[in-house]
């Protein structure tokens, strides 16, 4: 079965600390996505990636394809930050799977 | 910034009831896309849909659920008899095309659907 896990569930940090939340994923996958969810519920997508690394701002996402694991990073975290962050990925089609995401929650 | 619109916000209906959930993709874009999401659950796919004709759809999108894009800017998703079970957040998506460039979706806002 085509399955998508997230960790941790909810995430709690202090203002600047650095933030890592891992996905992991069943079978192969053509890419795979990184999402946010801010508390009126709209999605913007933050990266779509499918080898390496990509960074835009304070955000970082790798992707290890070997190991089926991804992590989005957060440098010098701000209470802005906080959110769903939740990892997509394309099995094969172009159709989402989707995690049930990270609580990230920034502490001033 | 060029964004993917849904209307209405919130659309709250009487169970039994048709409902017409609208969204309108980015203009240059040929792949669209429902997804629901339930109260504190993820989001889930619904259906695709590309050159006028579902692509792909899951096992939620039974014959109670349609779409269409009636005039080349709207897309709709319309409910014929909801359910209490069909109250979700439902968001419409939709990308230039596929491969890796081409294929990330942009969301819109999204549509709460409250099912009484």
């Amino acid at each position: 079965k085509n399955e998508v896990e997230q960790s941790p569930q909810n995430l709690t940090a202090q203002e600047g600390e650095f933030i890592t939340i891992n996905c992991s994923y069943s079978v192969g996958i053509s890419a795979l996505h990184w999402l946010q969810q801010h508390p009126g519920g709209g999605i913007v997508s933050l990266f779509m990636l499918s080898s390496g690394k990509k960074k835009h701002g304070r955000l970082i996402a790798t992707i290890n394809i070997q190991e089926k694991h991804s992590s989005l990073h957060i440098t010098a975290s701000h209470p802005r930050d906080s959110a769903v962050y939740i990892c997509a990925v394309h099995f094969g089609n172009e159709k989402l799977t989707f995690g049930t995401g990270t609580r990230l929650t920034i502490i001033p | 910034e060029p964004e993917v619109t849904q209307t209405p916000s919130h659309q709250v209906t009487q169970m039994g009831q048709e409902v017409i959930l609208r969204c309108v993709p980015i203009s240059n874009h040929l792949y669209f896309y429902w997804y629901r999401q339930i109260l504190g659950q993820k989001v889930e796919f619904l259906v695709s849909f590309y050159n006028n004709e579902i692509s792909e759809k899951s096992e939620i999108f039974d014959d109670q659920f349609s779409v269409e894009r009636p005039d080349g800017s709207n897309f709709t998703l319309k409910i014929r008899s909801t359910k209490l079970e069909d109250s979700a957040m439902y968001f419409c998506a939709s990308s230039r095309g596929l491969g890796l460039a081409k294929n990330i979706q942009y969301f819109g806002a999204g549509t709460r659907l409250s099912v009484l």
